[in-house]
């Protein structure tokens, strides 16, 4: 099983959106809408963000969102804080043999 | 409040076997999966497999199939990844993470703070 394929790396002022991708094929991200995204900064360990493609949890700002169309999800920050400076993982439900595939990562940045 | 503790840093010698455990409050113990993930440094996440702590079911990625052990003790709540022959690239930190036994859920919600191992010799 390969990775998903993100950017590596995506950045925005203050205020602004930025969307990161993450692409994968029909056998994990195309095939079931349980894609979710992991915020992760420098020496923690990673938190959920998204989940079932576009769900929040409780607690997570409403700026974060997620979308899929085939093959690819997507997540959105909008409104850009300074604080959603951070490494963003997807990760994709892949069946039954290899349930979990994560993607590269992609390193946020906020100018 | 629920959490995840996992067991404290390790440096091991290639070839050696490592034992991570990953001790749950909070919660059911059985209820949830347990997921192992890590991360190398300066690189992303890899799953590497997962328990029922129900029925002590596994799957592991294939990548670590044969060098790869995940078990559990429901009288402590406590889940135990072990991986054999190290080399100097299974330097990592690795992640215990839940999820919960429930047909169509597929994420994972609550993380361990992580337990960074070395292998040098």
């Amino acid at each position: 099983q390969s990775a998903l394929t993100q950017p590596r790396s995506v950045s925005g002022s203050p205020g602004q959106s930025v969307t990161i991708s993450c692409t994968g094929t029909s056998s994990d991200v195309g095939g079931y809408n349980y894609v979710s995204w992991y915020q992760q900064h420098p020496g923690k360990a990673p938190k959920l963000m998204i989940y079932d493609v576009s769900k929040r949890p409780s607690g997570v700002p409403d700026r974060f969102s997620g979308s899929k169309s085939g093959n690819t999800a997507s997540l959105t920050i909008s409104g850009l804080q300074a604080e959603d400076e951070a490494d963003y993982y997807c990760c994709s439900y892949a069946g039954s043999y290899t349930p979990y595939v994560f993607g590269t990562g992609t390193k946020v940045t906020v100018l | 409040q629920v959490q995840l503790v996992q067991s404290g840093a390790e440096v091991k010698k290639p070839g050696a076997s490592v034992k991570v455990s990953c001790k749950a409050s909070g919660y059911t113990f059985t209820g949830y999966y347990m997921h192992w993930v890590r991360q190398a440094p300066g690189q992303g996440l890899e799953w590497m497999g997962r328990i029922n702590p129900n029925s002590g079911g596994t799957n592991y990625a294939q990548k670590f199939q044969g060098r790869v052990t995940m078990t559990r003790d429901t009288s402590i709540s406590t889940a135990y990844m072990e991986l054999s022959r190290l080399r100097s690239d299974d330097t990592a930190v690795y992640y215990c993470a839940r999820l919960r036994i429930t047909m169509g859920t597929h994420y994972m919600d609550v993380w361990g703070k992580g337990t960074t191992v070395t292998v040098s010799s």
